[in-house]
């Protein structure tokens, strides 16, 4: 079956860029879309066709993929930033969508 | 504003059934591809089934294909779940969630109904 990878965590200091990795197959054919999880909050989308924002969402965040690797960038991160990120991807194969395992972004 | 309320959620034990609903407003609900997700307690996410916006479409997870069955009503702005043969690992938060108009891309999510399956 389809497999995404993320790192579990991140750790970030205020101010400073927060990188979240998102490895999986075939990533040139197919997008990648991010959501994040607050604790104890349902997910949000954050990215979506591997870089558009949907709207209300800052422009701190963005998106890009080279290769196998998806990676959501987030610029100046605050402490309200911290979350759980989670990529997703349609995997055409099976016709299902795929969650990678998440990662907790920590603001230090 | 979107609005998405999930509800039915409850204690069962292994075997039995349960029917989740979510009642969608503050848009044109059958114009939407819709998805159930669900996420076990202190787990990651695991996307359940996704239905079309008429209904004529549907897929579902391989961890429930054969024991849930996802259905709408358009009439009354209502997406189901229905479970049976409940096993201790579909105890989860049940969380309904929006596709586009154009594919089942996740854009806005309920806040979640929980499940549990236990003896």
């Amino acid at each position: 079956s389809y497999v995404l990878t993320q790192p579990p965590s991140v750790s970030v200091a205020p101010g400073e860029t927060a990188r979240i990795t998102c490895g999986g197959d075939n990533f040139e054919t197919t997008s990648v879309h991010w959501h994040q999880q607050m604790p104890g909050q349902a997910p949000i989308l954050v990215l979506f066709y591997d870089s558009d924002r949907p709207s209300g969402i800052p422009e701190r965040f963005s998106g890009s993929k080279s290769g196998n690797t998806a990676t959501l960038t987030i610029t100046t991160v605050e402490a309200g930033d911290e979350a759980d990120y989670y990529c997703q991807v349609w995997d055409s194969s099976s016709d299902h969508w795929v969650f990678g395992g998440g990662t907790r972004l920590t603001v230090l | 504003q979107v609005h998405l309320v999930e509800s039915g959620g409850g204690l069962v034990k292994p075997g039995e059934s349960l029917r989740l609903s979510c009642v969608a407003s503050g848009f044109t609900f059958s114009s939407h591809f819709m998805n159930w997700v669900r996420q076990a307690p202190g787990k990651g996410l695991e996307w359940v089934a996704y239905i079309t916006g008429r209904g004529s479409t549907i897929y579902y997870a391989d961890s429930v294909k054969g024991r849930f069955t996802v259905s709408r009503d358009n009439a009354k702005n209502s997406l189901y779940l229905q479970m049976n043969t409940l096993r201790a690992e579909d105890t989860a938060i049940y969380f309904c969630a929006r596709g586009f108009t154009s594919s089942s891309i996740i854009d806005h999510w309920g806040q979640g109904t929980l499940v549990t399956v236990s003896s």
